[in-house]
């Protein structure tokens, strides 16, 4: 069984631009979580999709927002990139139908903003 | 609110000895769960161990085992006959609602040769 695939793996963008990241999740799992993880603040939650919904959100600035496809694929977009949005993104995935499913994550997708 | 805290940033561990790696948390919810995950320098993170709150046993899965007291808040990793590859960072983690996991700080473990 394939595990949750991250693509790309690296980014180097420009401050400004915006960026695409995606995900795609175990087959059969229709949860799909997003994580930032940098250095100084560690690992912490974006939001989650399940079904094609938004079910819940970290505090984050509008700039970072999420959807997820009728497959369970998720995209995470990063608009007027910053300095700081330098990261890994993480994405997991679960079966979604409890809070205490297991996440399941990938491999990720470093950013670099210059 | 749940948190989670790791007071061990680093540890050092001869190969084949065991080690254990410290998670306190603190919750109000009468049921949870525990995880414990590990990250290799490559970045992903890989699922080793969960904890139920109401598990009458604490969990194992290989060399990985919990120490769970409940009534210390803890739930400690003990990783048993420790191998070159165990050298990754170690989270511990508590989920707090729809798949929003919250994480300790990790702990840097190192497996000496």
């Amino acid at each position: 069984k394939a595990g949750v695939t991250q693509t790309p793996r690296y980014l180097i963008k420009t401050r400004g631009q915006q960026v695409t990241l995606s995900c795609s999740p175990i087959s059969g799992h229709r949860s799909v979580s997003w994580y930032q993880q940098t250095p100084g603040q560690g690992l912490q939650f974006l939001f989650e999709y399940f079904s094609e919904t938004q079910r819940n959100k970290g505090n984050f600035p509008g700039r970072f927002s999420g959807r997820q496809f009728s497959n369970s694929r998720s995209e995470m977009n990063v608009s007027t990139l910053e300095l700081g949005d330098s990261a890994l993104y993480l994405c997991a995935s679960s079966s979604g139908g409890q809070a205490k499913n297991i996440q399941y994550f990938g491999a990720g997708t470093r950013l670099s903003v210059l | 609110a749940q948190k989670i805290t790791q007071t061990q940033p680093g540890m050092f561990v001869q190969e084949k000895e065991a080690v254990t790696l410290d998670c306190t948390y603190d919750t109000s919810d009468p049921s949870y769960g525990l995880f414990w995950y590990k990250q290799p320098s490559s970045g992903e993170m890989i699922f080793l161990i969960y904890q139920g709150s109401y598990d009458q046993q604490n969990a194992t899965e290989g060399r990985y085992s919990l120490n769970f007291q409940k009534a210390r808040k803890s739930a400690n990793l003990v990783i048993s006959a420790s191998q070159l590859g165990d050298s990754a960072m170690y989270f511990c983690a508590m989920p707090l609602g729809y798949q929003k996991v919250t994480f300790g700080t990790g702990t840097k473990l190192q497996v000496i040769p």
